[in-house]
Formats: structure tokens, sequence, C-alpha cells
């Protein structure tokens, strides 16, 4: 089984600010990455497939990138609504998620 | 609109069964793999299921394999999820989704609401 890794476990940020969540595979899965925002008693929202592809409908201040074992999800110029838990997934194998990562707005 | 709807849940003793539902509207159903995944309260995700779209391959978590059998019926756009030997650590809100795509990229693009299930003496 591919083991993904996120880190940190939760941020903290100012509105404006630029945040850097990263997710890491245990084995390469090219792209096969996606990134969800779940927002407390909500279901997960797709944000990034394909490891950097904006899912329509999303916010261009979201973006993902890498390939291989290391992927990034950053929100520049980060705003109040993006206050959630960012959840990566690989679709490589049996799909696993990561752990989390709760985004606070200071 | 796209909307899936979730339903089944429940409290259930260990070793107890629940059929979860999920029944979907605004798409064409049958072009489309379907997943399960779950989260306990206040916790990370958790994938769990999924299945092709004409039901013939299935995939499971682990931790459910041979306990947990997933299906779908075409002709009434509904997915299911038949839960037995359920364990304490079962608890969890269960979510159906729906890939994003016909060709099954693995990621979902739309969600259940969930449907609680509570493993409990």
């Amino acid at each position: 089984d591919i083991q993904m890794t996120q880190s940190p476990s939760s941020v903290s940020a100012s509105v404006g600010d630029r945040v850097t969540i990263t997710c890491r595979a245990s084995q390469g899965i090219s792209n096969w990455l996606a990134w969800y925002q779940q927002k407390p008693g909500k279901a997960p929202k797709l944000l990034i497939y394909a490891a950097s592809s904006l899912q329509s409908g999303v916010p261009s201040r979201f973006s993902g990138g890498g390939s291989g074992t290391d992927f990034t999800l950053t929100i520049s110029n980060v705003q109040p609504e993006d206050s959630a838990t960012y959840y990566c997934q690989q679709a490589n194998s049996t799909p696993r998620f990561g752990g989390g990562t709760t985004v606070e707005i200071k | 609109e796209v909307q899936l709807v979730d339903s089944g849940g429940g409290v259930v003793q260990p070793g107890g069964s629940l059929r979860l539902s999920c029944v979907a509207s605004g798409f064409t159903f049958d072009d489309y793999t379907l997943y399960w995944v779950r989260q306990v309260p206040g916790k990370g995700l958790q994938w769990v299921s999924r299945i092709s779209w004409d039901g013939y391959s299935t995939d499971y978590a682990d931790s459910v394999k041979g306990r947990f059998t997933v299906s779908r019926d075409n002709t009434k756009n509904s997915l299911f999820l038949q839960m037995n030997n359920l364990r304490i650590e079962d608890t969890a809100l269960y979510y159906c989704s729906k890939d994003m795509s016909p060709n099954s990229s693995g990621w979902s693009d739309s969600w259940g609401q969930g449907t609680l299930v509570t493993v409990s003496s």
C-alpha cells in the first residue's frame, strides 16, 4: 500500500499570506494526486486533480505542483473562506488519503 | 445538478449489520465509478470501497475486506454498501462519491452529505 504523509498538520496564516502544504507518497505515483478542501460539517470538495489541474469553479489562488513522490498545494493570497482542512489523495493504486492539514486564518 | 443522497446509517451493536444506500441524480449514473469514503468524527478521510460503472469490478480497503460488500443498481441510480460483522472501529460518517471522469480517474468530484454509522454495545 502507498502511504501518504502530509505536512504540516496545521498552519496559521493571515489574510493575504501564501500557504504551502506538502504531501509525500511512500513510492512514486507519477501525477496521480488530488487535493480536497473540507469545511466543518461538509463533504470534501475537489480542488486539484492530476497534481496540478484546477477543478472547474475553484479560485485561481489555489495551485498544485509536483510529481513522483513530492507534491504541494499552494494557496496564494489566502482568504478567510479558505479556513478548512485540506487532504491529498493518491489514485495510482488503491486510493488513500493523507492525514490532513488544518489551515486557520488569524 | 449532480446530487448524491446517502442514507441507511444508524446505531448497531458490534457484530451486527447495516446496509447503506446512495441515490444519485443529475448525471448518467452508469457511466461512472462510485466510491465509499468514511470519516471518524474529528478525524481524517479513509477510502473504503469502489465499484466500476458496470458493477463487475470492486475494491476494498484492507480494514473492511471480507466484511463489506459494495454493489449498485444502475436501473435505480443507486449505490449500496452492505456492512456485516461491524466493529466499534467502523463507527464513522460514510460518504458516497462519484468519479470525476467516465474513464475512472480515481478522484471524486461530487459527494453525498454522509450517513452516520455508530457501532456500540
